[in-house]
């Protein structure tokens, strides 16, 4: 079984300051792991996604991400934060082991807002 | 991105009542999905059809049903609509050519509010 943890549901920053969004997963096979982003009214955007490769991976935005497996977290972050930014974000998790990509588990949510 | 396009973007039923929500896509796309979104819980799976033949239900597939007309198309029902079916809906799809951790393209999503 797999499952997402979002530590926070709401994170407030000021424009220009760093952004940490923190997220825990548990699979029990080798995961991929995704960050979606979905602004009001709008659809889900995939920012970035982690499939084995590079533990440290880049995505849009300037948006990045870490997967740590020892700590099972895999934490977004962004250097400086921009009123745009603001938005729901959401960790998902994908069972590599099985059918990949069919199974997707999304954490709760995590809502970011950004003040001038 | 209009690749997923959902009808309608907002509905207002009521109890009782049968609803179809539509799903089309011109990515060519085998996968297609269902999910609801309620707030704190993220987007879970209702149903996933890997193509026309292959119909699967997801983790809360209790009261859908769901019908995959073509490749491009892929329609959520709801044969008696209740109160806490009451959600966003997201339809997405997905290309496994592309490999392990491929991403899914969601649609823009359906507000549907029963009375």
């Amino acid at each position: 079984a797999q499952s997402v943890t979002q530590l926070d549901s709401h994170v407030s920053v000021s424009e220009g300051t760093p952004v940490l969004l923190r997220c825990n997963y548990s699979s029990s096979y080798s995961p991929s792991l995704f960050w979606y982003v979905q602004h009001p009214n709008k659809g889900l955007q995939l920012l970035l996604k982690y499939t084995s490769a590079a533990t440290l991976v880049k995505g849009i935005n300037g948006f990045e991400a870490e997967f740590k497996k020892s700590e099972t977290s895999f934490h977004l972050t962004k250097p400086s934060a921009h009123m745009s930014d603001a938005a729901e974000y959401f960790c998902v998790v994908s069972d590599r082991g099985r059918n990949a990509g069919n199974m997707l588990t999304f954490g709760g949510g995590t809502r970011l807002m950004v003040k001038p | 991105d209009a690749d997923v396009t959902q009808t309608p973007r907002n509905r207002i039923t009521k109890t009782g009542k049968r609803i179809m929500l539509e799903c089309s896509q011109t990515k060519g796309h085998d996968r297609m999905y269902w999910y609801r979104q309620d707030p704190g819980l993220g987007l879970r799976l209702i149903y996933y059809s890997f193509d026309v033949k292959d119909i699967n239900k997801g983790e809360i597939s209790d009261g859908y049903s769901v019908s995959r007309q073509a490749q491009a198309k892929f329609s959520l029902s709801l044969e008696s609509a209740i109160p806490n079916q009451t959600a966003l809906y997201f339809c997405a799809t997905s290309d496994p050519s592309q490999g392990a951790g491929h991403e899914q393209f969601f649609g823009p999503g359906t507000r549907l509010t029963v009375l």
